[in-house]
């Protein structure tokens, strides 16, 4: 079956440090990987689509400055959260699709806490 | 552009009772809809999905949701609600042929014993 893997699954960083996430697609090809942020109590914004051979398209509010995200193949996806502060707090998700006319995939997510 | 309305951020009910979770969207268009569960503390478990044929979908722990064209629901059933079901539901949508979901604000449902 086609299962998503995100890792860390939890962590922490001192504020004004960066961290690094992964997403691992298993048993499907990753054309696009989505990453996500649950905020505290919020519900799942999306801060960047990445698709194969198409630029990665970040949402309002989310920058590659702040958020640079790599997908270099299909199967893989990294995001970082650099000069994390504590209103980047929350729950990371990755979900990832193989073609356009399919379903996506989450993983169960990072969660960052910023101290 | 896609839509996901989740009118109620709290329910309450006993356990043993019925539940309705109420999920409206609004696209044009052919979607994918879908429901996930997330309790506290952990990530997205996935429910059930809608993308065509018989409009009742069934879904894991007794859960189904039945969507509608006419009303643009896609509503979340239980006949009889455990403790453990107490959680976060979300409610999605993504236009097929796109790539991105878009979240309902999610809610809260508590089973009291």
């Amino acid at each position: 079956g086609a299962l998503v893997y995100q890792y860390p699954r939890r962590t922490i960083c001192k504020s004004g440090t960066s961290m690094r996430m992964e997403c691992q697609a298993v048993g499907f090809q990753a054309t696009s990987v989505a990453w996500y942020r649950q905020s505290p109590q919020k519900t799942f914004e999306l801060i960047a689509l990445s698709t194969v051979n198409s630029a990665i398209k970040y949402e309002q509010n989310f920058t590659q400055e702040k958020f640079p995200i790599s997908h270099p193949n299909l199967s893989f996806s990294s995001m970082t959260v650099l000069n994390a502060y504590l209103e980047d707090r929350g729950l990371y998700l990755c979900g990832a699709k193989q073609g356009a006319n399919t379903e996506v995939f989450f993983g169960k997510g990072t969660r960052l806490t910023v101290v | 552009t896609q839509t996901v309305s989740q009118s109620d951020a709290h329910v309450t009910v006993f356990e043993g009772d019925s539940v309705e979770l109420r999920c409206n969207y609004s696209y044009g268009g052919s979607i994918y809809l879908s429901w996930y569960i997330q309790h506290h503390g952990r990530g997205l478990q996935f429910l059930l999905k809608y993308y065509s044929g018989n409009p009742v979908v069934q879904g894991v722990n007794g859960f189904k949701a039945e969507f509608s064209k006419s009303d643009s629901s896609f509503h979340l059933r239980k006949a009889s609600v455990h403790w453990s079901d107490s959680a976060v539901y979300f409610c999605a949508v993504s236009a097929t042929g796109g790539y991105k979901v878009v979240f309902g604000s999610g809610t809260r449902l508590l089973v009291s014993p």
